[in-house]
């Protein structure tokens, strides 16, 4: 069955850019759209963004400023970088795969997670 | 704080049922399908329930799921001590244009 493994550093100095890679096996990244999520710590889960095999992104509204999503078919992988990090960005990471059908949408499978930490 | 609304905490004791309820608006629940999610810390985030109502093949008939208006609703019964974990619920929001999360609920199997 398909998997995903977060990888890239656990720690980001503040001001500088956080860079998160998803490494799909068990399946193709091809006709599916690829989420990022995270989870501050004692809150709830925010999503951050997605991106379809084509390259094709949407962000959350209060990231899009800062979150570019890319996507590498030929290694199955897609990425995330949030530039200008600040001590609000640490979090755990997660990669999900999205399913979506008209008024329905879950993400299925979800990547482990990795912890980031915004610190100097 | 979170866009919808979960109790932080619920809990039971084993062969009991229980309820975790999820409050949003018309923007999101009233207008899409419900998500459940089960996550112990640690580990990848597991689908419970999608559509509503609809169980992923290997999750057990104790789950259960279901939507009224701008409300969801899951239930779990015959509470078992692995059922331990927090459970967030999902939808589509309209403003968002893509998903948002309740808070997660801490369910405690006594």
């Amino acid at each position: 069955q398909v998997q995903l493994q977060e990888s890239g550093p656990g720690l980001v100095k503040p001001s500088e850019t956080l860079s998160l890679t998803c490494s799909v096996s068990g399946g193709s990244i091809s006709n599916y759209y690829w989420s990022w999520i995270r989870q501050s710590a004692g809150k709830g889960l925010e999503w951050i963004g997605r991106i379809y095999a084509t390259g094709i992104t949407n962000y959350n509204p209060s990231l899009k400023s800062r979150v570019t999503m890319s996507v590498d078919t030929s290694k199955n992988q897609f990425s995330l970088k949030v530039n200008s990090v600040t001590a609000a960005d640490t979090a755990i990471y997660y990669c999900a795969r999205d399913h979506y059908r008209p008024g329905s949408h879950w993400f299925d499978p979800w990547g482990q997670g990795t912890l980031v930490t915004v610190s100097s | 704080q979170s866009v919808l609304t979960q109790p932080p905490s619920a809990s039971g004791t084993p062969g009991q049922g229980v309820i975790i309820s999820c409050s949003g608006s018309s923007l999101n629940i009233g207008s899409h399908s419900v998500n459940w999610y089960q996550h112990l810390p640690g580990t990848a985030p597991k689908v419970l329930m999608y559509s509503d109502n609809q169980r992923p093949s290997g999750v057990p008939d104790r789950f259960s799921g279901s939507k009224s208006g701008t409300s969801a609703s899951l239930a779990i019964s015959g509470l078992q001590s692995e059922d331990e974990a927090d459970y967030y619920c999902a939808a589509w929001d309209d403003i968002m244009n893509g998903p948002v999360f309740g808070g997660g609920t801490k369910l405690t199997v006594l």
